[in-house]
């Protein structure tokens, strides 16, 4: 089955705080995995994909096939950072997009 | 700028009636999606079309169904509303094809069925 596991629902740090965000998946094939990001009243959107190997806004995310995560990491956090964040899995076909449950981060002053 | 456009931001229907929602996109996308977003729950699909007149069922089919006439156009249909359909709408889109292709998404329909 193919499945996206967020393990934590809330994740609250200080500002300039390390932080990382859980994401494991469960997929037969060669995945493609993306983080979206909903700021407060904003639509949903993307904010990496693994295949683009980026940094945006200061955050990265390594594809491990081992250990079958997409962690999202930022060293420093910031108080803009806080947000509802979503790792998604493109399934085989590339027609569905997979969402995990979310992580709210919220990030304190 | 990418734009996906739901008709309405807020609605409150009464159950048993039938609610239609309504997605436009002008981006010329092949695939679209209707997800509802429940806390706690992320993002589980209801259905999704490949193409005009193209339909499949996402996770959450159940009292719901779809219209894909023109390409640009995706509607969500409540056939009979109920309370435990109460919950956020979110409409996206996506072009096939090619490695890491993104999802947009619509601003999002908060249906209130009581």
């Amino acid at each position: 089955a193919q499945r996206v596991t967020q393990p934590e629902k809330l994740l609250s740090v200080f500002k300039g705080a390390p932080v990382e965000l859980k994401c494991n998946y469960s997929y037969s094939g060669s995945p493609e995995l993306f983080w979206y990001v909903q700021y407060s009243r904003q639509r949903l959107q993307l904010l990496l994909r693994h295949i683009s190997r980026e940094s945006i806004k200061g955050f990265t995310a390594d594809l491990n096939k081992g250990e079958t995560s997409f962690h999202l990491k930022k060293p420093f956090a910031q108080e803009e950072d806080s947000a509802m964040y979503y790792c998604a899995l493109l399934n085989t076909g590339g027609f569905k997009t997979i969402f995990g449950a979310g992580t709210r981060l919220f990030v304190k002053a | 700028d990418v734009k996906v456009t739901q008709s309405s931001r807020y609605l409150v229907k009464r159950t048993g009636e039938k609610v239609f929602l309504e997605c436009v996109q002008d981006m010329d996308h092949e695939n679209m999606f209707w997800y509802r977003q429940d806390p706690g729950l992320g993002l589980r699909l209801i259905y999704f079309s490949y193409d005009v007149k193209m339909k499949e069922k996402g996770d959450i089919p159940e009292g719901y169904s779809v219209s894909r006439e023109k390409k640009e156009r995706f509607s969500l249909i409540l056939e009979s509303a109920s309370t435990n359909q109460t919950s956020m709408y979110l409409c996206a889109s996506r072009r096939s094809g090619g490695r890491g292709t993104e999802a947009f998404f619509g601003q999002g329909t908060r249906l209130t069925v009581v």
